[in-house]
């Protein structure tokens, strides 16, 4: 069946450094490809998405390429924030389009001043 | 304008009791989910409503879980003979239809003791 797996955290980041969060995905056919994310306190919120191979999604800084002949959507961002800090969950959609999600187990982000 | 509700935002219950979760999708969203988020975990499909029918119940792990959607928006999600396990976050969402962006909820924590 489909599934996601991501890197292990928590991830803990200085400001403005380098992020890259690993995840790849086991699916059959062409699923749509997610990042998710949590703050503290907060609803899941998307973050980006890319329905296509070599689609690339980007928002607040964030990028993520679909990259379907190494099965990835790796997270990432130039400079992280301390309000970047959150869980981030890659997710995929089917091809069938039932609409269902299914999520990795998340990876915390902690970016100290 | 208004996002996906759900009430309560917490539910302490006792093993073997019934309980009832509800959810208010964004107005004119076809699409409703529901799924569940164990501690440290990202969330598993539980079911998918699209109008009033339930479109894939795959996810519901015994019969125990029931959903339903009587007229096409407010989702009430029961489970009978709560065990100490079914604790964790029940997350809904809702989208204009199947293959559009996914909005959630808030949760309710459910705790079972």
């Amino acid at each position: 069946g489909n599934s996601v797996t991501q890197m292990e955290g928590p991830v803990t980041l200085s400001e403005e450094a380098f992020l890259t969060i690993n995840c790849t995905y086991t699916a059959t056919g062409y699923p749509s490809l997610f990042w998710y994310v949590q703050y503290p306190g907060e609803g899941l919120q998307l973050l980006l998405k890319a329905t296509k191979a070599d689609d690339k999604g980007s928002n607040k800084g964030f990028e993520a390429t679909y990259r379907k002949e190494t099965t990835s959507f790796h997270l990432e961002k130039g400079s992280v924030q301390v309000s970047d800090s959150a869980v981030y969950f890659c997710a995929l959609r089917g091809s069938s389009n039932t609409g269902k999600l299914i999520f990795g187990q998340g990876t915390t982000l902690q970016v100290k001043p | 304008g208004a996002g996906v509700s759900q009430t309560p935002s917490n539910k302490v219950t006792e093993k073997g009791k019934y309980v009832e979760l509800r959810c208010d999708p964004i107005s004119g969203h076809t699409a409703l989910y529901w799924y569940r988020q164990s501690l440290g975990q990202g969330p598993e499909f539980l079911i998918y409503f699209q109008g009033t029918g339930a479109a894939d119940d795959s996810g519901l792990p015994n019969d125990r879980f029931f959903a339903v959607r009587p007229e096409g928006s407010v989702s009430t999600l029961k489970i009978q003979r709560t065990e100490r396990g079914d604790s964790a976050v029940y997350l809904c969402a809702s989208s204009r239809t199947s293959g559009d962006t996914q909005y959630f909820g808030p949760g309710t924590r459910l705790t079972v003791l």
